[in-house]
């Protein structure tokens, strides 16, 4: 079983709220993602991180940020939620070596009204 | 990390293995070949992952061909449980991120 945690599990908020989407594991993983999925559609790389105090843009750009202050801790925060960050948000963590496996949380799905 | 390419779709009925097919034809020589699933908008499974050698574990078989420009994931008694977007994935360097293409979705029929 993978210790990656994501809460909350959904989330509807109205438009303008700032919101943070919690993601810890429990595995001393120095990598983390965050990814976002419409339905039916790919998961792309919103952020990811190489450890403490490291932030890397992904390749689709995201309005939401990042911060990676302890190892096992990785919040994506929207300041002024939109309709249009309406999506599923999945975090996962892998060690360093990239010739080891990723693990994937449950995701958050976040609705924005 | 080297582009994959996969069909699209690929329907299997169950009971009979099914074959995932995987093109890397511009993969390097110290690239990995990873596979992972995603059932249902659930976050993706680890499957397998392969160098150069055939690989099986309790899940899948990873056939790898000689000159590595393709893969082959086998599920050797499909379930309908098996149905779910399969994604091949090739990554190198320690300093690789971890990106997804749009993969295969596989519908395991009864």
């Amino acid at each position: 079983e993978a210790d990656i945690y994501q809460t909350p599990r959904y989330l509807v908020i109205g438009t303008g709220k700032k919101i943070t989407l919690e993601c810890s594991q429990t595995m001393g993983h120095d990598k983390m993602y965050w990814y976002q999925q419409d339905p039916g559609m790919e998961l792309h790389l919103i952020h990811y991180s190489y450890g403490v105090n490291s932030t890397e843009k992904g390749d689709l750009s995201s309005e939401s940020t990042v911060s990676r202050i302890r190892t096992e801790h990785f919040p994506l925060t929207l300041e002024s939620a939109r309709p249009s960050h309406t999506s599923q948000y999945l975090c996962a963590s892998s060690e360093w070596d990239s010739y080891t496996e990723a693990f994937f949380g449950q995701g958050t799905r976040l609705t924005v009204v | 990390d080297a582009k994959t390419t996969q069909p699209p779709s690929m329907d299997c009925a169950e009971g009979r293995a099914a074959n995932l097919p995987c093109n890397h034809s511009t993969i390097s020589g110290n690239e990995y070949v990873y596979w992972y699933r995603q059932i249902h908008s659930q976050g993706p499974q680890y499957i397998i992952h392969g160098l150069k050698n055939n690989e099986t574990n309790e899940m899948a078989s990873l056939i790898i061909t000689e000159d590595r420009k393709s893969s082959t994931l086998i599920l050797p008694h499909a379930t309908l449980r098996d149905t779910a977007v399969y994604y091949c994935i090739v990554r190198g360097t320690s300093g690789s991120r971890l990106t997804f293409g749009e993969g295969t979705q596989l519908t395991v029929n009864p």
